[in-house]
């Protein structure tokens, strides 16, 4: 079975320049998770999607990021403008049901430097 | 206050140690326990997962949670360096979502041949 796949893996841009990530998550998995994850700490959630629906982005900063998911499949998230502290790994997730006791699988993520 | 709190380490042992992984928690709500492996450049990766107080085991791994101290533990025994990796506990609230699953920073473990 197919893992979580992201693009890019690596990424540098210069403040105030926009960026976008894509996530192809396991296939048949329902719920899928953007996590935000700085250099030291545990993944933040920024949001999740229930097929093409979103059920939590409140600790998504919309005035900069945003994210959508096509026909409940693969999905983009974009930053404009990017400041310095958005430097992190972006992990996208999925799991089949998105319940209580589900699993999250992990993909590689993409690491953003800003400079 | 953060709701799990963890030892960010770095933790360095001999190959063989018993390695201990620790977190305490805040919410006592949680029931839902789980830890997390991330090897460097990866996504983290499922580990071991408990419901409510007490002992899990998983061939060397044993996953404990003390509610009444709000106390998380993972132990490795006979460790090897492929255990190198930065270890992730998290908790969830009975019932939530798994995008309420709330991370601890990590401790990072460097196992030595």
């Amino acid at each position: 079975e197919a893992g979580v796949a992201q693009s890019p893996r690596y990424k540098i841009i210069e403040k105030r320049q926009s960026v976008a990530f894509w996530c192809n998550p396991i296939s048949g998995h329902a719920t899928l998770y953007w996590y935000q994850q700085i250099l030291g700490q545990g993944p933040k959630l920024l949001i999740q999607f229930q097929n093409n629906g979103v059920v939590d982005d409140s600790q998504l900063p919309k005035d900069r990021f945003s994210a959508e998911r096509l026909k409940g499949v693969d999905s983009t998230l974009k930053i404009q403008p990017a400041k310095l502290e958005d430097s992190a790994v972006y992990l996208c997730a999925s799991s089949p049901t998105g319940g209580w006791t589900d699993t999250q699988y992990f993909g590689p993520g993409t690491r953003l430097t800003v400079l | 206050q953060k709701e799990v709190e963890q030892d960010p380490g770095p933790l360095s042992v001999p190959e063989g140690a018993i390695v201990s992984l620790n977190c305490t928690y805040s919410n006592s709500a949680f029931q839902y326990f789980m830890w997390y492996r991330q090897y460097s450049r990866k996504g983290p990766e499922l580990l071991m997962y408990t419901y409510s107080s007490g002992n899990k085991e998983d061939g060397r791994f044993t996953a404990q949670v003390d509610k009444s101290s709000k106390y998380i533990s993972l132990f490795i025994r006979d460790s090897q360096p492929s255990d190198s990796a930065t270890y992730l506990c998290a908790s969830l609230n009975y019932g939530g979502s798994q995008g309420n699953l709330i991370f601890g920073k990590g401790t990072k473990l460097s196992v030595k041949p």
